[in-house]
């Protein structure tokens, strides 16, 4: 267990539609990622925040947006669901370092 | 843009043997290289990393070492066992915030 934790484990959710997937770090850690996995392919890299700022953007689609709140947990929103869009999400952690633990991740479903 | 190239894709090795996968990057600035394991439909998992200031490091079974010259880095497994089969992701650090650029992942299979 990285102490990274993320919910829902699994969204089926219907094209058009709009979710949000939730982060909390680890205790301590300033620093938010979130990535995208599709079947059998990398880690994309979306978006990090650290202490509530948005740090830097990866391939991250003008549908999808992210926030960090007061408290350090971060949310992802994905709205206008596509197909393509079923994937793992995972959030990861750091404490003001480049080690990153990662969450269990959230499987979504777009059907 | 910068990048990190991972190579194999692929590897199959016969149980207790060895296997070394090789990940080379572009960003001379680059100062710390991750390597995780990902089992199937689990998180990734730091498993052994390196920083620039050294060439090697060991931790039981696994190795990685580092050549910063030819910018280029590798994981060694010895005595593979069954539970090694998994995904290699390797990464590489970038810019000034903490962000990792990763390697395209390695399939490895152990073979009874």
């Amino acid at each position: 267990d990285s102490g990274v934790t993320q919910t829902p484990k699994h969204l089926i959710t219907a094209t058009g539609q709009r979710v949000t997937l939730r982060c909390s770090p680890r205790s301590g850690d300033l620093s938010v990622y979130w990535y995208q996995q599709s079947l059998d392919q990398g880690l994309q890299f979306l978006i990090q925040y650290y202490n509530g700022e948005e740090r830097a953007k990866g391939n991250i689609l003008e549908r999808f947006s992210a926030q960090q709140f007061p408290d350090l947990h971060s949310e992802l929103n994905l709205s206008s669901l596509e197909l393509g869009d079923s994937a793992l999400y995972f959030c990861a952690s750091s404490r003001g370092s480049e080690e990153q633990y990662f969450g269990p991740g959230t499987r979504l479903t777009v059907t | 843009g910068e990048n990190v190239e991972q190579h194999p894709s692929t590897l199959s090795v016969q149980e207790g043997d060895s296997a070394v996968i090789k990940c080379t990057y572009s960003d001379s600035a680059s100062n710390y290289f991750p390597w995780y394991k990902q089992e199937l439909g689990k998180r990734p998992q730091l498993i052994i990393d390196i920083r620039s200031n050294v060439g090697e490091k060991k931790d039981q079974r696994i190795a990685v070492t580092l050549n910063k010259t030819a910018k280029h880095f590798s994981l060694h497994i010895t005595e593979t066992q069954p539970e090694d089969s998994a995904v290699y992701f390797c990464a590489a650090s970038i810019g000034s915030n903490y962000q990792l650029i990763w390697g395209a992942g390695t399939k490895l299979i152990i073979k009874p």
